[in-house]
């Protein structure tokens, strides 16, 4: 099935630290959507972003929509211990819910 | 308001069998989408449902199909079940308005196929 390019990966920081990801796409989307997923639960919607070059900030979270509309960037600052889990990106386009999600990126932080 | 709840969480079913999973939006959501969860494929798209109708659907078998209900309840249907579908379930609701394209999802149910 399609994924999006995710990176890094995994991250493995500090408490304090700040953190960033980013999320690639060959094709163009209208709506990019940033989730948080802890283990064993759903998905949860963190930041949405419509409109290429917007930057959209939830508490210490702040995404930005790329100008080509193929790509996505989500910083985190002053991580703390809660913000551990897996970072989704998620990409729209057309007039479907359907949604193409990244490869993930997992997050640990250290105390 | 009530976030999308799913039942069961958890399901232990047998090759061949058949499993129908269960799925309450937010209330006021009309659009309800499926998605399965693998730790090889991600997150992928199974279909959507809106006003009852199938409105969009992912690259899956026919095995796998779905309907809803005029209250927007979903539900999904696994038939002749085989080990690959061992998953984690989840489905999303979704908005109607300007903002129809965030979609908030379930816990999940973890179907396992022994």
């Amino acid at each position: 099935g399609q994924q999006l390019n995710q990176s890094p990966q995994s991250m493995f920081i500090q408490e304090g630290e700040d953190v960033s990801m980013n999320c690639t796409s060959s094709s163009i989307f209208n709506t990019w959507l940033w989730y948080k997923q802890d283990p064993g639960e759903g998905p949860v919607l963190l930041i949405a972003l419509y409109k290429a070059g917007e930057l959209t900030s939830n508490g210490r979270l702040t995404a930005q929509f790329g100008i080509t509309r193929k790509d996505s960037f989500l910083n985190i600052s002053a991580s703390i211990p809660s913000d551990v889990g897996i970072y989704f990106c998620a990409g729209q386009s057309g007039a479907t819910n359907k949604l193409i999600f990244g490869t993930g990126t997992l997050l640990a932080v250290q105390p | 308001k009530a976030g999308v709840t799913q039942t069961p969480r958890y399901l232990i079913k047998t090759r061949g069998q058949q499993v129908t999973l269960s799925c309450s939006p937010i209330s006021g959501h009309r659009s309800v989408s499926w998605y399965q969860q693998t730790p090889g494929q991600g997150l992928q798209f199974l279909f959507e449902y809106f006003s009852e109708t199938q409105r969009n659907k992912g690259n899956f078998p026919g095995r796998f199909s779905g309907r809803q209900f005029s209250n927007s309840r979903s539900e999904m249907n696994v038939s002749t079940l085989e080990l690959g579908d061992s998953a984690l379930y989840l489905c999303a609701s979704s908005p109607t308005g300007s903002h129809n394209y965030e979609q908030y999802f379930g816990p999940g149910t973890r179907l396992t196929v022994t």
